[in-house]
């Protein structure tokens, strides 16, 4: 079955102790982001990668970090999380052709207290 | 910068129709259409790429309008599934600089 898989789903933490999200897909896309979203902000995108070793920054990149060694993966590193992070995290995954939608994940819901 | 959404909310009786609107500042190349549930993952419904495109499936349908850089989403004789957030999307593809409008809650009540 063609997913993007997240983990973890909830996770509950306190500040500056640094956290990864891992993401997933097995769909072979070269395209990979992260969205954060808010009540009232929508999904907002934190980085994107176009491929492998090729990364970027979103529109709300401060205090995370990505990676993206292998194709299928795209973890996201929050070094010294904050509680102003606390939010809820989609990863996403697309391949080349335009006609195609972005995949996304389950979603994790992260508080920093 | 983020397209505006509008309306914010809306409230219908199953049955009726409705229509939700998507306009950016920017020049639009694409715009792609996602329905949410509450905590639940976006749902893609369809991607428009052209001035002036149309597209729909089962009663749901969008236009493009490229020269006006808007896009309006039409739901016709609304279900209680229809019920959720949507949002519309644009940006370059590939993903970079993909900005999602703040979305437009949508109540179906029986």
């Amino acid at each position: 079955e063609a997913q993007v898989t997240q983990n973890p789903r909830y996770l509950i933490t306190v500040t500056g102790k640094k956290l990864t999200v891992t993401c997933s897909q097995n769909m072979n896309h070269e395209y990979m982001s992260w969205y954060r979203q808010d009540p009232g902000l929508g999904l907002r995108q934190i980085y994107y990668s176009m491929n492998v070793e090729v990364t970027d920054k979103g529109d709300v990149p401060e205090g995370y970090k990505v990676s993206r060694k292998e194709k299928r993966n795209f973890p996201l590193i929050l070094e010294s999380p904050s509680p102003n992070q606390t939010s809820l995290y989609f990863c996403a995954s697309s391949s080349t052709d335009s006609n195609q939608p972005q995949h996304f994940g389950d979603g994790t819901r992260l508080s920093i207290l | 910068q983020q397209p505006v959404q509008s309306p914010q909310a809306v409230i219908l009786r199953e049955g009726e129709d409705a229509v939700i609107n998507c306009s950016s500042s920017k020049a639009l190349y694409s715009v792609h259409w996602y329905r949410q549930k509450h905590g639940e993952a976006p749902v893609f419904l369809m991607i428009l790429l052209k001035g002036g495109e149309q597209k729909g499936h089962d009663k749901i349908s969008a236009s493009f309008n490229e020269k006006k850089q808007q896009s309006s989403l039409y739901l016709t004789a609304s279900q209680l599934s229809y019920s959720g957030t949507y949002f519309c999307g644009t940006g370059n593809w590939g993903g970079q600089n993909f900005v999602f409008g703040p979305g437009t809650r949508l109540s179906v009540l029986p």
